[in-house]
This record gives structure tokens, C-alpha cells and sequence, in this order.
């Protein structure tokens, strides 16, 4: 049973587009939900992260917007560039040692 | 520092064989992480560490063995490979306390055949 459903499972925006992904998790124990970035052949790595008390968060052109009663969370990219082209996961964990990930997105931002 | 390490980067295994795939991290870092990640699937949680000693498993630990003699080293064994196996292994680690940000290597392909 996936605790954590990712969607879309691919996406295509233009350059400059603004492409949102979308998790919804099932467990309210979650704690941490972190956004990972991966570049192929490369390991994930840590974009962004929120905690269950904040309804919005953004570094850059990175915003996690999240909806604690709906038990969703989205990842927002402004202004996209080619070179954001890469696989997007999200994830959700309680504590140091439960973290769940979703399937991934692959985004794809033409020039 | 080079953060988390992982070798060898490419493996294929007959059914059977067996090896061990090594991750080693210079961060100090208390906690140490196994992944597989299966193609449209996401990452899954072999087994994990938090600290020298102390090993327990994950989501999906079948198959596999792991040892933690140093902070710095969390080797992943598969003793009798089976094609089940093929997939990419991450290893991770964090630091005390804070929160779950964890930190990948740069993973190991495997292909069992």
C-alpha cells in the first residue's frame, strides 16, 4: 500500500511555465515532507522541505504549498528553466527512520 | 568533503552469486540509510542505522543483510541474487536530531540476471 501518491506521473511545460506537482499521503503521524530533486545517473537530492504547521513555504523559485485538513501537499516551480528538467520526488517521514516516498515526476521544461 | 560514497557504481550478478555493495560518508553523520528505487516506484527502505552497532530493518529487507562497525561505513550484502534484486541502491545518512534531511550517494546499479 503506497502511503504516499504522487502525481503527475510525467510533465511538459515550456520554458518559463510554471509546473505544480501533486502528493497526497494517508498517514497523520507524517512529520516531515521533504521535495527531492534527481538528475539522471545522479542521487536524489534535497530541495525544499515543510513541517505539518506551516501552510506554505518557498526558497527561490521553489514553494511547497500544503493542506494539512486535505492531506496534500503540492510543489510549485515559478519560472522554469531547462535546466530544471529532472525527476521530482516527494516524501513524507515520522521521525529519523519512517521516510515514504512518492512514485517520482519526470519534468520536462523546453527551451 | 565528498559527503556519501558509493561503489561500485555498475554490477551485474548471475542468480546466486552474492556481494556486497559499500557506502561510506565523512559527515559524521549518526544515521545511515538503504534504498532500492524500481523504476516508477520511488524509493523503498532496505534497512537503516543510528549509530555504530545498531542495525534494523526497513520496508523491504528481504534478501538482504547489512553490519555497522564504524560510523562511517553501512555495507549492504545480498548473499544469493535473484533477478527481483535488479534495481538502482542509494545509500543516505543524517545527522542527530533536526529533522529527516538526508543526504543520497550517488547509487549503485545492479542487474541480476
Amino acid at each position: 500500500q503506497q502511503q504516499v501518491k504522487q502525481s503527475p506521473q510525467s510533465l511538459i511545460v515550456q520554458k518559463g511555465g510554471i509546473p505544480i506537482i501533486n502528493c497526497a499521503y494517508e498517514n497523520t503521524a507524517f512529520d516531515y515532507f521533504p521535495w527531492y530533486q534527481q538528475f539522471p545517473g545522479k542521487g536524489p537530492a534535497l530541495l525544499i522541505a515543510i513541517r505539518p504547521d506551516v501552510s506554505e513555504k518557498k526558497e527561490g523559485r521553489f514553494t511547497i504549498s500544503f493542506n494539512k485538513s486535505a492531506k496534500q501537499f503540492s510543489l510549485h516551480i515559478m519560472d522554469s528553466q531547462p535546466g530544471d528538467s529532472a525527476t521530482y520526488f516527494c516524501a513524507a517521514s515520522i521521525g529519523n527512520n519512517d521516510m515514504r516516498f512518492g512514485a517520482g515526476t519526470r519534468l520536462t521544461v523546453k527551451p | 568533503n565528498a559527503g556519501v560514497t558509493q561503489t561500485p557504481k555498475f554490477r551485474i550478478l548471475k542468480i546466486g552469486q552474492s556481494m556486497t555493495l559499500q557506502c561510506t560518508q565523512d559527515m559524521n553523520h549518526n544515521y545511515m540509510y538503504w534504498y532500492r528505487q524500481d523504476p516508477g516506484m520511488g524509493l523503498k527502505l532496505i534497512y537503516y542505522s543510528v549509530g555504530a552497532g545498531i542495525t534494523d530493518k526497513g520496508e523491504v529487507p528481504n534478501g538482504y543483510n547489512v553490519s555497522r562497525s564504524t560510523t562511517e561505513d553501512f555495507p549492504l550484502r545480498l548473499e544469493l541474487a535473484a533477478p527481483s534484486q535488479t534495481s538502482v541502491y542509494f545509500c543516505a545518512s543524517k545527522t542527530s536530531g533536526g529533522h529527516n534531511e538526508q543526504f543520497f550517494g550517488p547509487g549503485t546499479r545492479l542487474t541480476v540476471l
